[in-house]
């Protein structure tokens, strides 16, 4: 239980063009996901938090128009990094935060937050 | 203001045990996780604590004293896979997570 997947893992794109990442839960529901950003030996860092059919939150000093982020479903939440820049280039890494098990039993809390592997993107 | 403290780097031998310590400070308090999180890679959760004590899983524990804004994890028989950035995320009043940098641990054959 608690997996969850992102797409694509990579990405190579040129300055200006935008670029979409799914993060999806795919054996339960997330009514809350959010999106982060790592750069190398660095924290991560919480860009925005989503939640289910609502706008997203976003954290200070993240530009709101320029990382587009979609919560349609209990289980996909996208965001879209309009119109890349070089220093748009960074590991971004979604989890979803809800209750997982393996059938038997139940481990974490409904807060827990379980990752999806992070999408490389790099602009050029 | 929110903060967290662990030591930035830990070196310990296979097969050995070791402790990593956090000491935090937070608005509120709602739980303290631990993630593990290899280079290149995404965190992967642990554990999670939120009453004082401790909570074991396997080869790894985790204890925490709310008291003292103090948790650590112990992890056990020490494989060389077990190399890889250890984090303590407390959750705040919020629910939100706070984020250090991390202990970076490395298993010495």
């Amino acid at each position: 239980g608690a997996v969850v997947s992102q797409h694509p893992s990579w990405v190579i794109c040129k300055s200006g063009t935008s670029v979409k990442i799914e993060c999806r839960s795919l054996d339960f529901q997330a009514t809350t996901m959010f999106w982060y950003r790592q750069f190398p030996k660095q924290s991560l860092m919480l860009m925005a938090t989503s939640n289910e059919g609502s706008k997203a939150t976003y954290e200070q000093g993240v530009e709101k128009d320029k990382f587009l982020i979609n919560h349609a479903s209990l289980t996909l939440s996208t965001l879209t990094v309009t119109s890349a820049h070089p220093e748009d280039s960074s590991f971004y890494i979604c989890s979803a935060r809800g209750l997982a098990g393996d059938g038997l039993r139940l481990y974490g809390s409904t807060d827990t937050q379980y990752f999806g592997p992070g999408t490389r993107l790099t602009v050029l | 203001g929110q903060n967290i403290d662990q030591p930035t780097e830990m070196t310990a031998t296979e097969g050995a045990i070791v402790q990593i310590n956090c000491t935090y400070q937070t608005s509120g308090f709602n739980g303290l996780f631990w993630y593990q999180q290899h280079a290149g890679e995404a965190p992967t959760f642990l554990s999670y604590n939120v009453l004082d004590g401790l909570e074991e899983k396997g080869r790894f524990s985790s204890f925490l004293s709310r008291s003292k804004g103090y948790s650590y994890l112990l992890l056990k028989e020490l494989q060389m896979k077990d190399s890889a950035s250890y984090l303590c995320a407390p959750m705040d009043s919020n629910y939100q997570l706070i984020w250090g940098a991390g202990t970076k641990l490395i298993i010495k054959p």
